[in-house]
């Protein structure tokens, strides 16, 4: 039962556009969602994150949208370098209180971006 | 500031012998976790800590035992490797948007 999807297994993109990668998740007791992103033989960094009672979140290049009807988030980078190329994961956590930071991330997606 | 440090980066096992991955960090953190990457899958949660002294068991814990050793310490072993158990495996520590360390590839033949 995977709670969080990332139905892209990558996404190309060229230098200078906008690159969107997106995130579903099915249980809706999550409450606050994050980014990380990942180059090989390198372990993931934090890049955003989002609490569900925002719907939005920008960070200089990133921004991270939340559509909690849907169940949907995304995150979007403008402008797109070659340097953003890495694997991109997004997970959810539920904080009750009692969740201890335990995450549930989905699958992954490829970004390359052409220079 | 080294953050999260893992030891050993590589390690090829045979199916039956048993190793310990060693995680330290070095932020004060309460809170550690094992991960198991793997193709397809994302990264999904093995054992935890909340803080010193606890330990519980996250969605995939069959096969794997971990010790909090102290603050600064989480190690997991696999008593007898299998095939599945083929990986990366990473330590994490802190909150949400916590500190990764950068992985253990390990090769079970």
């Amino acid at each position: 039962d995977q709670q969080v999807k990332q139905n892209s297994p990558s996404l190309s993109v060229q230098e200078g556009r906008i690159s969107i990668l997106n995130c579903d998740y099915t249980n809706s007791m999550f409450d606050y969602f994050l980014w990380y992103k990942k180059y090989p033989a390198e372990g993931p960094t934090f890049l955003i994150s989002i609490s569900s009672i925002k719907d939005k979140n920008e960070d200089g290049r990133f921004t991270v949208f939340l559509n909690k009807s849907a169940k949907h988030l995304s995150l979007h980078i403008v402008p797109s370098q070659p340097g953003d190329s890495a694997v991109y994961f997004c997970a959810a956590i539920q904080d009750g209180g009692t969740s201890y930071g335990k995450l549930t991330f989905g699958q992954g997606t490829i970004l390359t971006v052409h220079p | 500031n080294a953050g999260v440090t893992q030891t050993p980066k590589f390690q090829v096992l045979k199916t039956g012998q048993s190793m310990t991955l060693q995680c330290a960090q070095d932020m004060n953190h309460n809170s550690m976790y094992w991960y198991r990457q793997d193709p397809g899958m994302g990264l999904r949660l093995i054992y935890y800590s909340a803080s010193e002294g606890t330990t519980d068991k996250g969605e995939v814990p069959n096969g794997y035992n971990v010790s909090r050793l102290n603050k600064r310490e989480f190690s997991l072993r696999l008593e007898s490797a299998a095939p599945s158990q083929t990986s990366v495996y990473f330590c994490a520590s802190g909150t949400p948007g916590y500190t990764f360390g950068s992985g253990t590839r390990l090769t079970v033949v």
